[in-house]
């Protein structure tokens, strides 16, 4: 099993353009996280999905989208990309009947100019 | 909603010496406390954890406490070695299986273990 892959793993955008993160998981989990992290502030829920088809907002979800149209996958959308989304960003799934056990992907580390 | 701090922000002891981090969680309902360890450059990876029902939790030269009543959790790491060297971060969480719940974390620990 591959486990959680996340693509790309390196990504700089000018200011006011948008892209996609791509988080896939291969170990048929119901639950799929995004985070960003930056320096001294530890990981950051941006968007949280229970379940193919589902969404929700977490701590920090302004000028991010998400979507969850395969249960494998959990997309990350930047519409108009800001210098404050400069981050490393970590995908994490879970299975539906453990207790919160997240497993991370190996993070996108993106720049905005 | 849960608030989680981590000290100290940074810890460097010798090789073979003890290492020891603290959290402190606001939420008195968390109910599952993980600790991650995240190497240079990867994601972060589980590496104990521990829920509301017991007091510590041991894995080989890996060891986490909870004090329920004071709202703190502690990992200890004994005999360290260099390729313990990494950031740490605790977290708080409350949920039961069946249901997802949101991690809250720590702001992490950078490791350093020295020869």
């Amino acid at each position: 099993n591959a486990g959680v892959t996340q693509t790309p793993k390196f990504r700089v955008l000018k200011t006011g353009q948008s892209m996609t993160l791509l988080c896939a998981q291969d170990m048929n989990h119901e639950y799929m996280y995004w985070y960003r992290q930056d320096p001294g502030m530890g990981l950051r829920l941006i968007h949280y999905s229970v379940g193919e088809g589902t969404t929700a907002k977490g701590e920090v979800p302004d000028g991010y989208n998400v979507s969850r149209l395969k249960k494998q996958n959990f997309l990350l959308g930047l519409e108009s990309a800001a210098p404050s989304q400069t981050s490393v960003y970590f995908c994490a799934s879970v299975a539906r009947f453990s207790y919160n056990e997240q497993f991370f992907g190996p993070g996108t580390r993106l720049t905005v100019l | 909603g849960e608030n989680v701090e981590q000290h100290p922000s940074t810890l460097s002891v010798q090789e073979g010496d003890s290492a020891v981090i603290k959290c402190t969680y606001s939420d008195s309902a968390s109910n599952y406390f993980p600790w991650y360890k995240q190497e240079l450059g990867k994601g972060p990876q589980l590496i104990i954890d521990i829920r509301s029902n017991v007091g510590e939790k041991k894995d080989q030269r890996i060891a986490v406490t909870l004090n329920k009543t004071a709202k703190h959790f502690s990992l200890h790491i004994t005999e360290t070695q260099p390729e313990d060297s990494a950031v740490y971060f605790c977290a708080a969480s409350n949920g039961n299986t069946g249901t997802a719940s949101k991690l809250t974390f720590g702001t992490g620990t950078r490791l350093q273990v020295t020869l």
